[in-house]
């Protein structure tokens, strides 16, 4: 069963809306999560890293003010996008691995359409 | 190489049939190279994840290779069957563990 939760798989909404995206681990505990995000085409290209209890660390070119990451606790990090606007639209998918290393656990996705 | 490369970007194969292809990756600041299945609207499969040049590693049909010095890896499939349709991800991490830089993927159709 799938280790990583994450909702809402589909948002549409208006222009200016925020919306904010949930990803948890459902039987482990994340000190680390990442967002990715992939546009039509193109490969999944992450956003920033989520970090329990501490700031986020973002890519370059991935505007900070604009998604907002919260890792609040040990099983759950949000990401908001804040003001969406049609440019934003595009897959969201977050990530956490196991401590100790090993292969990460994906989130089925959150597909965001901004009118 | 700068990115993460997959070759080709699709295949069609017919069932029974054997096929393979390619990840091309930086080969400096190795950490590890992962492969994932990631069939539609379902979350990616974690099939392999290789940290040692020449490793080979095999789940069922699906196999895979690494050579981290001339910075490629293949995954095999044997005897293709339906239900192997699906997108192959592979993923380089080389700044940390975590932090991983995808491939565009090989879509896989295997057809009956």
């Amino acid at each position: 069963g799938a280790v990583v939760s994450q909702h809402p798989s589909w948002v549409i909404c208006k222009s200016g809306t925020s919306v904010k995206i949930e990803c948890r681990s459902l039987d482990f505990q994340a000190t680390t999560m990442f967002w990715y995000r992939q546009f039509p085409k193109q490969s999944l290209m992450l956003m920033a890293t989520s970090n329990e209890g501490s700031k986020a660390t973002y890519e370059q070119g991935v505007e900070k003010d604009k998604f907002l990451i919260n890792h609040a606790s040990l099983t759950l990090s949000t990401l908001t996008v804040t003001s969406a606007h049609p440019e934003d639209s595009s897959f969201y998918i977050c990530s956490a691995p196991r401590t100790g290393g090993g292969p990460q656990h994906f989130g089925d996705g959150t597909r965001l359409s901004i009118l | 190489i700068l990115n993460v490369e997959q070759s080709p970007q699709s295949l069609h194969v017919q069932e029974g049939d054997s096929t393979n292809f390619t990840c091309s990756f930086p080969s400096s600041n190795f950490y590890a190279l992962h492969w994932y299945r990631w069939e539609t609207a379902k979350s990616p499969e974690a099939l392999f994840v290789m940290t040692l040049n020449g490793d080979e590693k095999k789940k069922g049909r699906i196999s895979a290779t690494l050579n981290t010095k001339e910075g490629y890896s293949y995954l095999y499939i044997k005897g293709s069957q339906p239900e192997d349709s699906a997108t192959y991800l592979c993923a380089f991490s080389g700044d940390s563990w975590g932090k991983l830089q995808f491939g565009a993927g090989t879509q896989v159709v295997v057809t009956p």
